[in-house]
């Protein structure tokens, strides 16, 4: 069964621009989360759907926003890139006969803003 | 509010010695753990997970966790580490459809 795929892996943007990034869960799970890794704040929750709903949100600004369709692939989206934007992204997927907290990681994508 | 606390960033053992990495969680209900394991540039690889029922739980590559609820602790060991074993840990506890989690512990393998 294939994992988890993000794409892109890399992305360079300008402050102020706006990005998308997606992800593939395992097939058959339904539930996607992401987080976002920076080397000073760790690993940080921004949101998890669950059939096309989000039913949880991290503490991030407005800039960020999410979705999921109805095949359960997931896209986020920031807009107006901050410098404090730079960070690893990591999308996680979970599904049936799995507790919904057993998260399976892709490999994220590396955002870099200048 | 629940949290995770890694109280050791890094931690420098050599190669076939044993390994503990240590984990507490503030929560209030019986708890989801999970440790991950993350690899420079990779993403997270599930190593083991406690939902209920024996509190010691065996993982991938030879590590195994011990939860305890009398100390809020799920410390991760191994009984002998490999020059592959050096990477950074997270734990994490499950709550509200989220993982929180720890701030990771980078693990130095010397020679």
């Amino acid at each position: 069964k294939a994992g988890v795929t993000q794409t892109p892996r890399y992305l360079i943007k300008t402050r102020g621009q706006q990005v998308t990034l997606s992800c593939s869960p395992i097939s058959g799970h339904r539930s996607v989360s992401w987080y976002q890794q920076t080397p000073g704040q760790g690993l940080q929750f921004l949101f998890e759907y669950f059939s096309e709903t989000q039913r949880n949100k991290g503490n991030f600004p407005g800039r960020f926003s999410g979705r999921q369709f109805s095949n359960s692939r997931s896209e986020m989206n920031v807009s107006t890139l901050e410098l404090g934007d730079s960070a690893l992204y990591l999308c996680a997927s979970s599904g049936p006969g799995t507790n919904s907290y057993e998260q399976y990681f892709g490999p994220g994508t590396r955002l870099t803003v200048t | 509010a629940q949290s995770v606390t890694q109280p050791d960033i890094h931690i420098t053992v050599s190669e076939g010695a044993s390994l503990e990495l240590r984990c507490n969680y503030s929560y209030g209900a019986t708890p989801y753990l999970f440790w991950y394991v993350q690899s420079p540039g990779q993403g997270l690889q599930l190593l083991l997970k406690y939902f209920s029922g024996d509190t010691l739980v065996q993982g991938i590559k030879g590590f195994e966790a011990e939860f305890k609820r009398s100390q809020s602790s799920f410390n991760l060991r191994k009984p002998s580490v490999h020059w592959s074993d050096a990477a950074e840990y997270f734990c994490a506890v499950g709550s509200n459809y989220q993982l929180i989690w720890g701030a990771g512990t980078k693990l130095i393998i010397k020679p």
